[in-house]
């Protein structure tokens, strides 16, 4: 497709377990987010990737979380020892370089996941 | 207290009539962005603004950015079943857009 796709769509685990989310972003764009979005409220930054290094990855909580893009395209958000708190939807977007100017993130469709 | 915050949190009004949506910032912005999000979807970008007393339109929607820079307000004409959904602001306070914090978002409803 021509859109940002995010995999798994959903995602219950137990508390305790790893858990893997990717993201294939548009082809060509060298930018990569990821954001956190809770129940009733916005997304939260996490990470930011310019092409296969994260420029950026103030936002991700504590060290269970680690997200990677060894080739500069898909990017793998992956998280350790899973608690009820991180239940959320997870979207990962993306952008050219270029276009950072006219502030366009193109989001995917998110994946939720739920930690019982 | 929220960096970003929106009001109303939810709208309900009658299709055919008109609204706004504010976004206030405690502080002076690089940028402001405004998008929608529909239950299930990811956000969809409608407009950004980065000058002071900057205005866009984008069909029926409205956007401005006050004088400061703290401020802007979403406005849409002759609301349409379409504009149901979640609004979102989002503020770059670094430059260069790869790190927006967002509001809480605003509901917005719109009746038959």
């Amino acid at each position: 497709g021509a859109g940002v796709s995010q995999t798994p769509s959903n995602k219950v685990t137990e508390k305790g377990k790893y858990v893997e989310l990717r993201c294939d972003p548009i082809s060509g764009h060298t930018a990569l987010y990821w954001y956190r979005q809770s129940l009733g409220q916005g997304p939260e930054f996490l990470i930011y990737f310019q092409g296969t290094g994260a420029a950026d990855d103030s936002g991700l909580p504590n060290d269970r979380f680690f997200a990677v893009r060894p080739e500069g395209s898909v990017s793998t958000l992956k998280i350790q020892r899973t608690e009820r708190g991180d239940s959320a939807v997870y979207l990962c977007a993306s952008s050219l370089k270029g276009e950072v100017l006219t502030g366009e993130l193109f989001f995917g469709e998110g994946s939720r996941l739920t930690v019982l | 207290s929220q960096e970003l915050e929106q009001s109303p949190q939810s709208l309900i009004v009658q299709e055919g009539k008109n609204l706004t949506i504010n976004c206030t910032s405690s502080k002076t912005l690089y940028g402001l962005y405004w998008y929608k999000q529909k239950y299930g979807e990811g956000l969809i970008f409608l407009m950004m603004l980065q000058k002071g007393g900057e205005e866009k339109s984008h069909e029926k929607i409205t956007a401005k950015l006050d004088e400061k820079k703290q401020q802007s307000s979403l406005h849409i004409t002759a609301s349409q079943p379409s504009h149901a959904g979640i609004y979102l602001c989002g503020a770059d306070r670094w430059g260069g857009a790869q790190k927006l914090v967002f509001g809480q978002g605003t509901r917005l409803t719109i009746n038959p």
